[in-house]
């Protein structure tokens, strides 16, 4: 089936420090790609639509300035968490549509900030 | 008001029994689809099953089967002879019909254990 990674997996950074999560297709070109966010034992949250060659779309209560979504290319996304907080600890996980009845997601990152 | 209600917070189920997950949704599209993930400890989003609305058939998967009942908006997810590794997070998910920008709509999830 479709691939989608994302790296890295897991990542620990100090706050006021920004991270950079980045989202693959590995073998289908996605023009959308979706970011979550998950908090423990807690369903996913979306947080933004990413768009290829165009901006990204955000939930309603998502910071545009504090998450940095770049959709560079069909099979690249981005999310950069910039001056991250401990409130920014989370899972945050990426999916793409392959075709209509099919969205794959990758394996999600799980950021700590200390 | 909720669109995706799973109203299992947590179930445990002996192993090799079957399984139903409960799940009722609410739209007023005609077009719609209506998935299952499975969502292990690791974290991973497994995709399991798929139901479009205008399916007439219930969705099978090997041992996964999805009970749709249109008129009732359920769609509930049967895991026939449950195994260990079975024990995961599941959630129900909608896609909408155009317009939905393929947004998916989510359940709260239901936690299931299976016991040996």
């Amino acid at each position: 089936g479709a691939v989608v990674s994302q790296h890295p997996s897991w990542v620990i950074c100090k706050s006021g420090t920004s991270v950079k999560i980045e989202c693959r297709s590995l073998d289908f070109q996605a023009t959308t790609m979706f970011w979550y966010r998950q908090f423990p034992k807690q369903s996913l949250m979306l947080m933004a639509t990413s768009n290829e060659g165009s901006k990204a779309t955000y939930e309603q209560g998502v910071e545009k300035d504090k998450f940095l979504i770049n959709h560079a290319s069909l099979t690249l996304s981005t999310l950069t968490v910039t001056s991250a907080h401990p409130e920014d600890s989370s899972f945050y996980i990426c999916s793409a549509w392959t075709d209509y009845n099919e969205q794959f997601f990758g394996p999600g990152t799980r950021l700590t900030v200390l | 008001a909720q669109k995706i209600t799973q109203t299992q917070p947590g179930m445990f189920v002996q192993e090799k029994e079957a399984v139903t997950l409960d799940c009722t949704y609410d739209t007023s599209d005609q077009s719609y689809g209506l998935f299952w993930y499975k969502q292990p400890s690791s974290g991973e989003m497994i995709f399991l099953i798929y139901q479009g609305s205008y399916d007439e058939q219930n969705a099978t998967e090997g041992r996964y089967s999805l009970n749709f009942q249109k008129a009732r908006k359920s769609a509930n997810l049967v895991i026939s002879a449950s195994q260990l590794g079975d024990s995961a997070m599941y959630f129900c998910a909608m896609r909408e019909g155009p317009g939905s920008n393929y947004q998916l709509i989510w359940g709260a999830g239901t936690k299931l254990i299976i016991k040996p």
